[in-house]
């Protein structure tokens, strides 16, 4: 069974860089089955695709972030991660890992404050 | 900036049917927006039940389906159930980007 766990600080000072880390379980990240994407959800509001990565590293970014983030994979200890540069108190939200593909597997989402 | 739009709140009683629809900026919803429907009920983890406009995952129940309709995807949920009181949300695909629509409230009353 596909599990995505998510991980990383709850807590980052505005200006900072938001690193969060998604560890995959029950298949291989570089299987080519899924793409691996970022969603976030501010409280009581919509989801957000963030972006996205394939297993070959191609990237695609949230226009609207899109110079903030960066996308990447460890295929070594099958993990995906988000980085989110400069961060301000719009950034604070429940952060999701997610699969793309025929089958839509989500992590249970973290929250993460931006606050000094 | 791509803007999905998506009816804020529909209100239904159990055993009707309803639609909610999901709308692109960019012009008619076709089937290369691979239309995709989440639930989302409160405080828990999205899930989806459509994906590629109409196809179903083996957990999603018989009643709700996926279409196009006049230019927008849509979601029609036939013989409301009372667990079916949710927040929905669209997903439509722009070549690599993906764009969540706002979501819509659905009430059974």
């Amino acid at each position: 069974q596909v599990q995505l766990q998510e991980s990383g600080p709850g807590l980052v000072k505005p200006s900072q860089t938001l690193s969060l880390t998604c560890t995959v379980s029950g298949v291989s990240i570089s299987s080519g089955i899924y793409h691996w994407s970022w969603v976030r959800q501010p409280a009581g509001k919509g989801l957000e695709w963030i972006g996205r990565i394939s297993t070959s590293g191609s990237t695609n970014y949230n226009p609207s972030l899109r110079s903030r983030i960066t996308v990447s994979v460890d295929t070594s200890k099958n993990q995906f991660s988000l980085n989110l540069s400069s961060v301000t108190a719009a950034d604070t939200a429940v952060y999701y890992c997610a699969t793309e593909g025929s089958e839509a597997y989500w992590g249970q989402g973290i929250l993460v404050t931006v606050s000094s | 900036q791509t803007v999905v739009t998506q009816e804020p709140s529909l209100t239904v009683s159990p055993g009707e049917t309803v639609t909610l629809t999901c709308a692109s900026s960019t012009g008619a919803v076709t089937s290369g927006y691979y239309p995709n429907w989440f639930q989302q009920k409160p405080g828990q983890v999205p899930r989806r039940l459509i994906y590629s406009t109409s196809n179903k995952h083996s957990w999603t129940p018989a009643r709700f389906s996926g279409s196009l309709l006049g230019g927008k995807a849509a979601l029609t949920l036939s013989g409301v159930q009372p667990e079916d009181e949710a927040e929905y949300y669209c997903l439509l695909f722009y070549s690599g980007v993906r764009v969540f629509g706002g979501g819509t409230k659905l009430t059974v009353l």
